[in-house]
């Protein structure tokens, strides 16, 4: 059956860096795209990145543009969020969640979620 | 501001049929599929429905539709484990995002 599980969260300063990876199974990375949603404490749910299925097409929220960075390994069935330049407004719950489109462009819901890592930035 | 607009909260009893609703426009629901999500005690999402489709595992009670720029998820036959928060989200076309609604709080009396 189809697992993401997240890692990587922690505590960062502000103006830091940090990479949260999603180790996914039960599918191959390379025949859907996947997602990065975030939720901040005690708010709703906020898309940040788009990775398309063929791993060159990139949406990013404009929120995160320019600071984050959506990449894959194939060969290790893991996505990852590089996070730099980060600020107190992005303390928040990462999700990584699975296209439900089989080779969709990021216009389909999410099918599956993680569990979640939470990133805090604080001084 | 959410793209897509749901109300904030729904209540109702053991057994009974709730509707829960997500406008938008013809940019993103009117043009694409929805997905609803039901995060219980601000656990991770769950995907409960996909357009109208029920994702395996999920109850037939919850069923999906939509007319014109307005999604609905219903819940025939309120249980207690569905109380929670539920989310939709679909494509936004102008936006060039994933959309999000801001959530209903559904509580089962």
């Amino acid at each position: 059956q189809v697992q993401l599980v997240e890692s990587g969260g922690g505590v960062v300063q502000p103006g830091g860096s940090l990479r949260l990876s999603c180790e996914a199974s039960g599918f191959i990375l390379s025949s859907y795209g996947m997602y990065w949603v975030r939720q901040a404490p005690g708010k709703g749910l906020e898309w940040m990145t788009f990775l398309h299925y063929g791993g060159s097409n990139k949406h990013y929220a404009d929120s995160v543009k320019g600071r984050f960075t959506v990449s894959r390994d194939i060969s290790k069935n893991t996505l990852y969020l590089q996070m730099n330049s980060l600020r107190p407004e992005d303390t928040a719950v990462y999700y990584c969640a699975k296209d439900g489109d089989y080779h969709g462009s990021g216009t389909y819901p999410v099918d599956y979620w993680g569990q979640g890592t939470l990133v805090t930035v604080s001084s | 501001q959410s793209a897509l607009t749901q109300e904030a909260s729904v209540s109702g009893t053991v057994g009974q049929k709730v509707t829960l609703s997500c406008t938008g426009n013809i940019n993103n629901i009117g043009s694409y599929v929805v997905g609803w999500y039901q995060q219980i005690s601000h656990g991770a999402p769950k995907t409960v429905m996909f357009g109208n489709s029920l994702p395996s595992g999920i109850p037939d009670r919850f069923s999906g539709s939509k007319s014109g720029t307005t999604a609905s998820l219903t819940i025939s036959g309120l249980q207690p484990e569905d109380e929670g928060d539920y989310y939709c989200s679909t494509w936004d076309y102008s936006l060039r995002a994933q959309v999000f609604g801001g959530g209903t709080k559904l509580t089962v009396l």
